[in-house]
């Protein structure tokens, strides 16, 4: 398994409040992703890091920023948590290239936002 | 149009059965295609890759991929309880970087 942690594992919190989710890997993985998984939608990206300070957006990035300072860091904040963002989190990494796209995928961060 | 499609399921098969899933893709240009299998509560794990048309043979599992059709799949033979899960599709963008997934198949096999 790809050393993937992320923090927190759970968090409730309430409309209004900026929140920052942490993903950190051990395994020097280039690529880095944040998905949102909700039911009946399935994995939706929402921002990427091809490398330290490289981001990108995904499809839906709206109202969530990112921050890669380090390569084993990956940090999502929602600047003003909304009710339509409870979901679960999956940060994922990638070592690269088109045959190494194998994704490894974190535990997942439950949040609630009330 | 969606651009990594699935039957939502539930699909449910008998133990020993074969469960066939199955996913249709928007970008023709597309390359790189997988089956992730997510259990209830889990992070997403990787299963099959497949990169060129025809089938692909892992122990029980087996990839297919058409790209004239746009269509990949993914067999499941001598289905067992624990194969029970979410399986997604995913097929990495022409650029490289992104990988799409579909809302995933639920599959039930009854014992």
């Amino acid at each position: 398994d790809a050393g993937i942690t992320q923090s927190p594992r759970h968090k409730v919190t309430e409309t209004g409040t900026p929140v920052t989710l942490r993903c950190h890997q051990t395994e020097n993985h280039r690529y880095m992703y944040w998905y949102r998984q909700d039911p009946g939608h399935g994995l939706r990206l929402i921002h990427y890091s091809y490398g330290v300070k490289d981001t990108d957006k995904g499809e839906v990035s709206d109202g969530y920023s990112v921050s890669r300072s380090k390569t084993e860091d990956f940090l999502l904040t929602l600047e003003s948590a909304t009710s339509s963002q409870t979901s679960v989190y999956f940060c994922a990494t990638r070592t690269g290239g088109y045959e190494n796209n194998t994704q490894y995928f974190g535990p997942g961060t439950r949040l609630t936002v009330l | 149009q969606k651009e990594v499609e699935q039957n939502s399921g539930p699909l449910s098969v008998p133990e020993g059965a074969i469960a066939s899933l199955n996913c249709t893709y928007s970008d023709r240009v597309s390359q790189s295609f997988f089956w992730y299998r997510q259990y209830s509560g889990k992070s997403p794990e990787l299963i099959m890759s497949i990169y060129s048309n025809g089938d692909k043979e892992d122990g029980r599992f087996t990839a297919q991929l058409n790209k004239a059709s746009q269509y990949v799949s993914l067999l499941i033979r001598d289905s067992q309880p624990s194969d029970s899960a979410t399986y997604l599709c995913a097929v990495l963008n022409t650029g490289g970087f992104k990988t799409i997934f579909g809302a995933g198949t639920r599959l039930f096999v009854k014992a």
